[in-house]
């Protein structure tokens, strides 16, 4: 079986700093997603591509900046920490097309002090 | 675009009853209907879908039901154990679903109590 891996799992930041999180698939799907999960908001789309070299924004993109230079990875950077910002991060990955279902990275959890 | 609204923000049921959690979305042209399980601590992972030319479908004690008229789908949970106790998140496809991009609601803390 296949598995999707995101790194780092904790990431404390300052105000104002860039940060970057990297996402690693090896099933071979062709579409991958960005989303940031906030207590009682569910789940909000910041990028997705659906193949190498492909972004697309979604609903959350101000403040961030996506990168798919492999099929395999899918790199999100924060251009700006906001002091006092705390979210889950979550990259998930699918076939693509009408009826894929998603398969969800475990998350890196952001701080920013 | 595609709005899910997840009706329930909590959900408590006592062990071995039925849970019921109903969500509704915006988008006519919407074709499928998956959900998805968070349990503590852990990421999401896909529990059951439904697509659109269905009604009802079941895997064993999951039951999805959808209402294309009344643009709500639901999910029942049967005979429900401690282990069932999670966060659930319903989600819709994008219009243009070739892109298979997914609307998530904001999620139902379902908790079985012993």
């Amino acid at each position: 079986g296949g598995i999707i891996t995101q790194t780092p799992k904790f990431l404390i930041g300052q105000e104002g700093q860039k940060l970057t999180l990297k996402c690693q698939q090896n099933f071979n799907h062709d579409t991958m997603y960005w989303y940031r999960q906030d207590s009682g908001k569910g789940l909000r789309l910041i990028y997705y591509s659906i193949t190498e070299n492909d972004l697309q924004k979604g609903d959350l993109s101000e403040g961030y900046d996506a990168s798919r230079e492999k099929k395999s990875s899918f790199s999100l950077t924060v251009t700006s920490a906001q002091k006092n910002e705390m979210a889950v991060f979550l990259c998930a990955s699918s076939i693509g097309g009408a009826y894929s279902d998603y398969t969800f990275g475990s998350g890196t959890r952001l701080l920013v002090i | 675009g595609e709005k899910v609204e997840q009706h329930e923000s909590t959900l408590s049921v006592r062990e071995g009853d039925s849970a019921v959690i109903n969500c509704t979305y915006t988008d006519t042209a919407s074709s499928y209907f998956p959900w998805y399980k968070q349990e503590a601590g852990k990421s999401l992972h896909f529990v059951i879908d439904i697509r659109s030319n269905v009604d009802r479908k079941q895997s064993q004690r999951l039951i999805v039901l959808l209402d294309k008229k009344a643009k709500r789908f639901s999910l029942h949970i049967t005979a429900t154990q401690p282990e069932d106790s999670a966060i659930y998140f319903c989600a819709a496809s994008d219009r243009g679903s070739a892109l298979g991009r997914l609307h998530f609601g904001a999620g139902t803390q379902l908790i079985v109590i012993p």
